[in-house]
């Protein structure tokens, strides 16, 4: 019965390969994001999906590519991956993404490249 | 601009009672929540706050005063696994729903 899922939980890699982690959302919401934890826990946000459609996109390196593919995915493909790459990914998820709503997250993804 | 400021660490002792402060500058204003976070896991919700005052939730308590951009989070009859990290997260104006999180105060409860 997890609400919102993550896959891999770990992941370690060679600098300049390509990798994706992948979210799901059982909980029927139609709003989905993606944050970075650096080393120093700041959380900040990446991308937004709202219904399929992209509603947030933060300045954040085009080697980052979502797609969410329905409502219930959204996934997280990560091109020539560098050194700075590493951090905690996570997914979360909102019933529409308006102001006020809460948002529920994954357990993460911890990336490491090395 | 847009700024977060909490105190970095705090310790306590079981059966205390501790508060976290929390002052932010965002462009606009739409509530502020407030996150739990144990080590290795995901934050968890706790609190949401959007008109000023004092929200209780069982041992848990949000105080938000929107003129002075001031929120506090405040722990009650603490317990060993209140020891964790916890998030000061406003959002700004307009209707995406984006949080910006501040660093996060880490709590040590000891016995």
């Amino acid at each position: 019965d997890t609400a919102v899922s993550q896959t891999p939980k770990y992941l370690v890699t060679q600098m300049g390969n390509d990798k994706s982690i992948k979210c799901e959302q059982n909980l029927g919401h139609d709003t989905m994001y993606w944050y970075k934890q650096d080393s120093k826990k700041f959380l900040k946000i990446m991308f937004s999906y709202n219904n399929k459609e992209l509603i947030i996109n933060e300045t954040v390196p085009n080697r980052f590519s979502p797609k969410s593919p329905d409502k219930a995915h959204l996934n997280l493909h990560i091109n020539s991956l560098e050194l700075g790459d590493s951090a905690v990914y996570f997914c979360a998820s909102s019933p529409e993404g308006g102001a006020y709503d809460t948002q529920y997250f994954g357990p993460g993804t911890r990336l490491t490249v090395l | 601009g847009q700024n977060i400021d909490q105190p970095t660490e705090m310790t306590a002792t079981e059966g205390a009672i501790v508060q976290i402060n929390c002052t932010y500058q965002t462009s606009g204003f739409n509530g502020l929540f407030w996150y739990q976070q144990h080590a290795g896991e995901a934050p968890t919700f706790l609190s949401y706050n959007v008109l000023d005052g004092l929200e209780e939730k069982g041992r848990f308590s949000s105080f938000l005063s929107r003129s002075k951009g001031y929120s506090y989070l405040l722990l009650k009859e603490l317990q060993m696994k209140d020891s964790a990290s916890y998030l000061c997260a406003p959002r700004g104006s307009g209707n995406t729903g984006k949080l910006i999180f501040g660093q996060g105060t880490t709590l040590q409860v000891k016995p």
